[in-house]
């Protein structure tokens, strides 16, 4: 069964700061998501990476993933109060596959 | 840009009522799902469906749950009796799977469901 644990689960931080946000699932697979949904609202999508050592950067988030080690991360360089979210990561086997996804991080960034 | 549209946005409902959630995948799309997020709580997958069929249902997806698709376009969740523990936040999504590999699924903005 997939799992997919995500830590820390709450994470509470300066403006200005740098921190990353660890994604780690038990089944091989090469597709793994970050998502960002503020309080009440959806789901939005911010990467979909798709392969062993695939990089991707928007903004101030930089998200990795290593398929070997079966881990992703979400890097947040000089956090600002906008990104107060709480950010998701989540894994499928297959393209047309549920989604699994961990328990969430709480992003809280204190001005 | 195209995306899936979910109503009601928020549903308030009696214990032991029927309740309707309405979906409208994105036109193209052949693959749908449903999630749950109780407050607070991670996004749980219920149900997925493909070819009018349910491809898969989770432990969660009981018999008081059931899905549709009723008219090519809409896509619904029924809760036959609905339980305080029904109460939760509701996703649908869909995807398309074209030729590319990377195929993401879109997520609707959700309908709260609220059981008292």
């Amino acid at each position: 069964e997939l799992k997919v644990e995500q830590n820390p689960l709450f994470l509470s931080m300066q403006e200005g700061k740098n921190y990353t946000i660890y994604c780690n699932y038990s089944t091989t697979s090469d597709r793994l998501y970050w998502y960002r949904q503020d309080p009440g609202k959806s789901l939005e999508s911010l990467f979909v990476l798709l392969s062993n050592g695939a990089v991707k950067q928007e903004g101030r988030l930089m998200a990795s993933l290593d398929t070997k080690a079966r881990l992703s991360t979400l890097h947040i360089t000089a956090a600002v109060h906008d990104l107060s979210a709480t950010y998701f990561c989540a894994v499928d086997m297959n393209r047309d596959d549920k989604i699994i996804f961990g328990k969430g991080t709480r992003l809280h960034i204190l001005p | 840009e195209p995306e899936v549209t979910q109503t009601p946005s928020h549903q308030v409902t009696q214990m032991g009522q029927e309740v309707i959630l309405r979906c409208v995948p994105i036109s193209n799309h052949l693959y749908f799902y449903w999630y749950r997020q109780i407050l607070g709580q991670k996004v749980e997958f219920l149900v997925s469906f493909y070819n009018n069929e349910i491809s898969e249902k989770s432990e969660i997806f009981d018999d008081q749950f059931s899905v549709e698709r009723p008219d090519g376009s809409n896509f619904t969740l029924k809760i036959r009796s609905t339980k305080l523990e029904d109460s939760a936040m509701y996703f649908c999504a869909s995807i398309g799977l074209g030729m590319s590999f990377y195929n993401e699924q879109f997520f609707g903005p959700g309908t709260r469901l609220t059981v008292l």
